[in-house]
């Protein structure tokens, strides 16, 4: 079975530096996805950013990006110029490309920013 | 679009009440996901459909939850009857099957109070 580990459940980072935040996964499925997704102080999940198993390049969008590593099954994130914004639950996923499609989610990482 | 839709907001009731959370997916997608937030417990995931078909309700606590998928427009959760540690928001989620953009969507959530 597919597995989701965040290892860190909380991180502090200073306004404006940079802060990754790390997941592992466990699969024996060749074919999936993987996101982050960010749950601010509001509860609305939104989608922060993606990644396809079969791209070898990492994602990115805007100050967000990733460390995709297959062989070693991990996926973090990393945040650039941290904003005030950014303080939220960070939650990775998996979804199976195929078959159920499961979804499964991480347990969180709080990440807060200080001024 | 308007997203996904979920009523009540909050709910408020009494030990052995009957509960009842509504879900209007997003128009067109086909996979659709209960989650439980609590605090000690984090994101659970409940039950999920692809194509109003349930694929894996593992995650439901105990048989005083169900679930129903009468349609591809609409889901209920229902607890029957509640208790107090059923209290927690309730999430429904919403995504396409297949292909690239699999994001899930998720509702606003249901802040539910069992006292």
């Amino acid at each position: 079975a597919q597995t989701v580990t965040q290892s860190q459940p909380e991180m502090s980072v200073q306004e404006a530096e940079t802060v990754t935040l790390s997941c592992t996964y466990d699969t024996s499925e060749s074919d999936y996805y993987l996101f982050w997704y960010k749950q601010p102080p509001s509860r609305q999940m939104i989608l922060v950013i993606r990644q396809e198993a079969y791209k070898q390049q990492n994602a990115t969008e805007n100050r967000f990006s990733v460390n995709f590593q297959k062989a070693a099954k991990s996926f973090s994130l990393k945040i650039s110029d941290s904003q005030l914004g950014d303080a939220a639950m960070y939650f990775c996923a998996y979804r199976s490309a195929s078959g159920t499609y499961k979804y499964i989610f991480g347990t969180g990482t709080r990440l807060k920013v200080l001024a | 679009d308007a997203g996904v839709i979920q009523s009540p907001r909050h709910e408020v009731t009494e030990m052995g009440q009957e509960v009842t959370l509504r879900c209007k997916p997003i128009s067109g997608h086909n996979s659709l996901f209960w989650y439980r937030q609590t605090m000690m417990r984090g994101l659970e995931l409940l039950i999920y459909f692809n194509n109003n078909v349930p694929i894996d309700d593992s995650g439901m606590p105990e048989d005083r939850f169900s679930a129903k998928m009468p349609n591809a427009s609409f889901s209920t959760l229902k607890i029957q009857p509640s208790e107090p540690r059923d209290s927690a928001v309730y999430f429904c989620a919403s995504s396409l099957l297949a292909g690239a953009y699999n994001e899930q969507f998720f509702g606003p959530g249901t802040r539910l109070t069992v006292l």
